[in-house]
């Protein structure tokens, strides 16, 4: 069952340039869409979501872009920071039952100093 | 800042034991959630709690799992009898309405049958 896939398990970029990370999903009846960061020892953190009405939401240098026709959104961070290597999970929520979230497998991304 | 508090961080138990995981959820918080994540695997939910009910829950939440709020701030999770196959780090998470997604998250409770 893989309703939320991240096709790359790894993401490398220098400081101060764009991080793409992406998601595709399966179940066109997800609703609501989700990122979280990961630090390792640490639980999932919430980072930024999206409704399926809207096509982008921005929240400072994290932009989540959504093509419903292409059942994929993406995450970019720019410009991107040290601070920001992490492993990103995309996640998704049906709108049926509300509060279960369908996680992808995470990127795991580096940012270069 | 508020946080979701879980205990301990590391379980280590035989298998066939029973073994609780404990959870502070953040406290105006009404949505509760266990997740887990096998070592390597994506995050996987198991179950969802409102209303000192389940409100949701997964195939993996079979009948070997059991959630409680015993005291109204506590909220755990009960295996009853551990696989190997139960090893994971197992997340608890609450929100503070219903609708809102945005769960946050404790650090994790690592699970370790032997």
């Amino acid at each position: 069952d893989q309703q939320v896939k991240q096709n790359s398990p790894s993401l490398s970029v220098q400081e101060g340039r764009i991080s793409i990370l992406n998601c595709d999903y399966t179940n066109s009846m997800f609703d609501y869409f989700l990122w979280y960061k990961k630090y390792p020892a640490e639980g999932p953190t919430f980072l930024i979501s999206i409704s399926s009405i809207k096509d982008k939401n921005e929240d400072g240098r994290f932009t989540v872009f959504l093509n419903k026709s292409a059942k994929h959104l993406s995450l970019h961070i720019v410009p991107s920071q040290p601070g920001d290597s992490a492993v990103y999970f995309c996640a998704a929520r049906g709108s049926g039952g509300y509060q279960k979230v369908t996680f992808g497998t995470g990127t795991k991304l580096q940012v270069i100093p | 800042e508020p946080e979701v508090t879980q205990t301990p961080s590391h379980q280590v138990t035989q298998m066939g034991q029973e073994v609780i995981l404990r959870c502070v959820p953040i406290s105006n918080h009404l949505y509760f959630y266990w997740y887990r994540q096998i070592l390597g695997q994506k995050v996987e939910f198991l179950v969802s709690f409102y209303n000192n009910e389940i409100s949701e829950k997964s195939e993996i939440f079979d009948d070997q799992f059991s959630v409680e709020r015993p005291d109204g701030s506590n909220f755990t999770l009960k295996i009853r009898s551990t696989k190997l196959e139960d090893s994971a780090m197992y997340f608890c998470a609450s929100s503070e309405r219903v609708g809102v997604t945005e769960a946050f998250f404790g650090q994790g409770t690592r699970l370790t049958v032997v």
